[in-house]
């Protein structure tokens, strides 16, 4: 069975830092590519970022790119997301989501399994 | 970036309601299109993928149809726990800057 367990998140102040992670089980991790979406309160979703399975290729909303990193060790099957710089628009529950088909590239990617979503409140 | 835009942004309906929600892409996104369907405080589900194509596991009263810009999700019969709301995706963009609608919340009447 497909599991994705988020952590990391919580209330941090804006200009703050926070790294999210998101432990997989129950499937080739290193083959699938992997992204976060994030859905403000109340608001629909927004896709942030993704990586290939190997973890060579990187790619960003325009809304986060500079201040967030996407990283993944398929040693540990655990998907990464620092977040830096951090302001108030990016308050939300963040979502690590695995793409449905296996590829070595992060082309025509949907999500098949998400995880239960962790939020991230930034606010003084 | 793609820009999708789904309507109605919600509405009410009945048990036993055949209902459609629509789609449009702001430039031509071919098949690349998946429905998500989301209950508060849950993460989305897949429903549909390739606009068409029906997640394993979904019932059959789902359906997707379209290509290019306009798409469409149709509930054929509709059930208490379909009452949720729904989200297009676009998975065409390349580099990759995937882009959701707004979202339609499909209410009890």
């Amino acid at each position: 069975e497909v599991q994705l367990l988020e952590s990391g998140g919580g209330l941090v102040q804006p200009g703050g830092s926070l790294r999210l992670s998101c432990a997989a089980s129950g499937f080739t991790f290193s083959s699938y590519a992997m992204s976060w979406v994030r859905q403000a309160p109340g608001k629909g979703l927004e896709w942030v970022s993704a990586i290939s399975g190997s973890g060579g290729s990187t790619y960003y909303a325009d809304s986060v790119k500079g201040r967030f990193t996407i990283s993944r060790d398929n040693s540990k099957n655990t998907l990464y997301l620092q977040m830096n710089s951090l302001r108030a628009e990016d308050t939300a529950v963040y979502y690590c989501a695995k793409d449905k088909v296996a590829s070595t590239m992060v082309q025509g990617v949907f999500f098949d399994y998400w995880g239960q979503g962790t939020l991230v409140t930034v606010s003084s | 970036a793609i820009r999708m835009t789904q309507s109605p942004s919600s509405f009410s309906a009945s048990t036993g309601d055949r209902v459609t929600i629509t789609c449009r892409a702001s430039q031509g996104i071919s098949s690349y299109l998946a429905w998500y369907q989301q209950k508060p405080g849950k993460a989305p589900k897949l429903l549909i993928y390739a606009a068409s194509t029906l997640q394993s596991g979904v019932p059959s009263r789902f359906s997707g149809s379209g290509s290019g810009t306009d798409f469409t999700l149709t509930i054929s019969c509709l059930q208490s726990e379909d009452f949720a709301t729904y989200y297009c995706q676009q998975y065409y963009s390349y580099p990759p800057k995937w882009t959701f609608g707004q979202g339609t919340k499909v209410e009890i009447k």
